[in-house]
């Protein structure tokens, strides 16, 4: 099975400017989690999603939104990006059987100037 | 979801078994044990997993003690390819959940 593809790998933006990212979860997977890591913080939670329902949520601003599609592919949108938006963003799917491991995507690199 | 405390770094040497210990007290009945391995700009891999006793797959083995309020990863003779950050989670992967990262354990294998 191929693994959690993310796009674009690399991005750069001004700040106030808005970006979209993209994410395709292993075959079969309904779940789509996104994370966002920085060196500060390390790795915190953005929200989940599955069939198409966001039902869970961390601690982030308005600006950090996101959806799913049917086919499960998901995207994730900052609006009016600040400087400290600038991270790895990932994106891990999991399936709905068994212990449910999550499978991480190589991450979208933002940085924003 | 259960909190993890894991030491910060670790060094070692080429071919030596590392043993990576992380405590998880509030550990759940129906938790899980997972390791992800983390390399710079990558996103986290699995490494192994489990909920009592011993796991062992091609990668590392899993030591979990009959409390469960502590688990054990162990890297058989590592090379400098292993260094990495090595992050224990503790949680019911199940339903709403999400994961909690921690701080993560750096190891550094050196020649």
């Amino acid at each position: 099975k191929a693994g959690v593809t993310q796009t674009p790998r690399y991005l750069i933006k001004t700040r106030g400017q808005q970006v979209t990212l993209s994410c395709s979860p292993i075959s079969g997977h309904r779940s789509v989690s996104w994370y966002q890591q920085t060196p500060g913080q390390g790795l915190q939670f953005l929200f989940e999603y599955f069939s198409e329902t966001q039902r869970n949520k961390g601690n982030f601003p308005g600006r950090f939104s996101g959806r799913q599609f049917s086919n499960s592919r998901s995207e994730m949108n900052v609006s009016t990006l600040e400087l400290g938006d600038s991270a790895l963003y990932l994106c891990a799917s999991r399936g709905t059987s068994g212990t449910q491991t999550q499978y991480f995507g190589p991450g979208t690199r933002l940085l924003v100037l | 979801l259960a909190k993890t405390t894991q030491p910060i770094s670790m060094d070692s040497y080429e071919g030596q078994e590392v043993n990576i210990t992380c405590s998880h007290n509030n550990i759940a009945t129906n938790d899980y044990i997972t390791w992800y391995q983390q390399f710079p700009s990558q996103g986290p891999r699995f490494i192994i997993q489990g909920y009592k006793t011993k796991v062992t797959n091609e990668v590392a083995s899993l030591f979990i003690p009959a409390d469960r309020k502590s688990s054990t990863l162990s890297l058989p003779r590592v090379s400098l390819s292993d260094t990495a950050v090595y992050y224990c989670l503790v949680g019911v992967q199940t339903g709403a959940n999400n994961l909690f990262f921690g701080t993560g354990t750096r190891l550094t294998v050196i020649p």
